[in-house]
């Protein structure tokens, strides 16, 4: 079965360093994946994805992502972080089948301190 | 650009209660889905639809049910609020086509039974 683990529940980096959130999925074919970030007391939104071709694939607000699929992994990364990127973020993985169901993560919670 | 709309944002209800969970999108979607939000478990499915008219089971569906009569609108329903249905719940939608499409998320609906 389709999983998705995110390893970190709770990351906290300084304003201006580097980011990178990990994220991990099971599937036997070649997967779509997702990146989502909630802000407080919003929805989700979409950050970036990926379904082939270049491997590192940029999104918004700065952030990219790299597939490599002999680690079976889609870390999410940003060079410079800014306060206002304090957030949850959650990997889906598209769940195959005609529904086109997302398997998502359990998350991980951003801080961000001055 | 409305997007995926949820009504109400907020409702408390008391055990045995029952209410109607609303989601409209303006985008002509085909699919649209129903999670629930709960900390440290990412969102879980509860149910989805393919199409106007038609339903169908995910992963956590028992103690809710849907209706999906208009192709706009897709309804989440408590008939038997129980404490264990606290949660924050969204709606999403996609279009057809390929899988790499994302699903787009309203703001949620956060419901506390008591």
């Amino acid at each position: 079965a389709q999983s998705v683990t995110q390893p970190d529940i709770h990351i906290t980096v300084s304003e201006g360093a580097s980011l990178e959130l990990r994220c991990n999925y099971s599937y036997g074919a070649t997967p779509y994946l997702f990146w989502y970030v909630q802000s407080p007391g919003q929805g989700l939104q979409l950050l970036l994805k990926y379904f082939s071709g270049d491997t590192l694939v940029q999104g918004i607000k700065g952030f990219e992502a790299e597939f490599k699929r002999s680690q079976s992994s889609f870390n999410l990364r940003k060079p410079s972080v800014h306060w206002s990127d304090a957030a949850e973020y959650f990997c889906a993985v598209v769940g195959g089948g005609a529904t086109n169901k997302l398997i998502f993560g359990t998350g991980t919670l951003l801080a961000v301190q001055p | 650009n409305a997007g995926v709309t949820q009504t109400p944002k907020f409702r408390v209800l008391k055990t045995g209660q029952s209410m109607t969970l609303l989601c409209a999108q303006d985008m002509n979607h085909e699919y649209m889905y129903w999670y629930r939000q709960d900390p440290g478990m990412g969102l879980r499915l509860i149910h989805y639809s393919v199409g106007e008219g038609t339903t169908a089971k995910g992963e956590v569906p028992d103690g809710y049910n849907v209706s999906r009569l208009k192709k706009q609108n897709f309804l989440l329903g408590l008939e038997s609020a129980a404490p264990s249905q606290t949660s924050v719940y969204f709606c999403a939608s996609r279009g057809t086509g390929d899988s790499n499409q994302p699903q787009h998320f309203g703001d949620g609906t956060r419901l506390s039974i008591l």
